[in-house]
């Protein structure tokens, strides 16, 4: 039972390229979320699905776009990446009783 | 929308010894608040939650307290080990919706042998 699994771990771009960050959970939840996380700043919802065939805007959406694949899947995309884009990203999916589950984050620098 | 304050950001104590970190929060509407942990290099993992109908709860060393009407809550770590050395945060929500989720900015806790 792996949980959350995000790739990669880590991934340095440059202005202007594009990626797309993969996040994977085998606990059969229905929602799972995209956060972003920058010193001082806590954790910061970009995009989350509320289930399959769904997807909505967080607090922090601009320069991202996301697909929910399937139940197990939801990918974060970079289209054109800019400096500021420079974070630590995580993937969670909600299980019982609220409990996030988190991955273990990809380290971006986009330079 | 709903604002979580954190303090400290960081916090220092020597082994044995307790650590308390507070947090407010804004929306009254708010009635789940759970405590994360994250070691360096990993996702964040919940250690402790309460919810609004409750004041207090416990889970062997740590606790976590709640005073609605002063919309603050705080966790609260008894006999600290070097391995509960780690950033904290709290959140805020509103129950049966994960996607307000509102994280405090995080505290750093060192443990000093």
């Amino acid at each position: 039972n792996a949980g959350v699994t995000q790739t990669p771990k880590f991934q340095v771009l440059k202005t202007g390229q594009s990626m797309t960050l993969q996040c994977a959970q085998d606990m059969n939840h229905n929602s799972m979320y995209w956060y972003r996380q920058d010193p001082g700043m806590g954790l910061r919802l970009i995009y989350y699905s509320a289930s399959e065939g769904t997807t909505d805007k967080g607090e922090v959406p601009n320069g991202y776009n996301v697909s929910r694949l399937n139940k197990r899947e939801f990918s974060l995309r970079l289209e054109s990446a800019a400096p500021s884009q420079t974070s630590v990203y995580f993937c969670a999916s909600l299980g019982g009783s609220e409990k996030l589950f988190f991955g273990s984050g990809t380290q971006l620098s986009v330079l | 929308g709903e604002n979580v304050e954190q303090h400290p950001s960081t916090l220092s104590v020597q082994e044995g010894d307790s650590a308390v970190i507070k947090c407010t929060y804004s929306d009254s509407a708010s009635n789940y608040f759970p405590w994360y942990k994250q070691e360096l290099g990993k996702g964040p993992q919940l250690i402790i939650d309460i919810r609004s109908n409750v004041g207090e709860k416990k889970d062997q060393r740590i606790a976590v307290t709640l005073n609605k009407t002063a919309k603050h809550f705080s966790l609260h770590i008894t006999e600290t080990q070097p391995e509960d050395s780690a950033v904290y945060f709290c959140a805020a929500s509103f129950s049966g919706y994960g996607q307000n989720f509102v994280f405090g900015p995080g505290t750093r806790l060192s443990v000093l042998p």
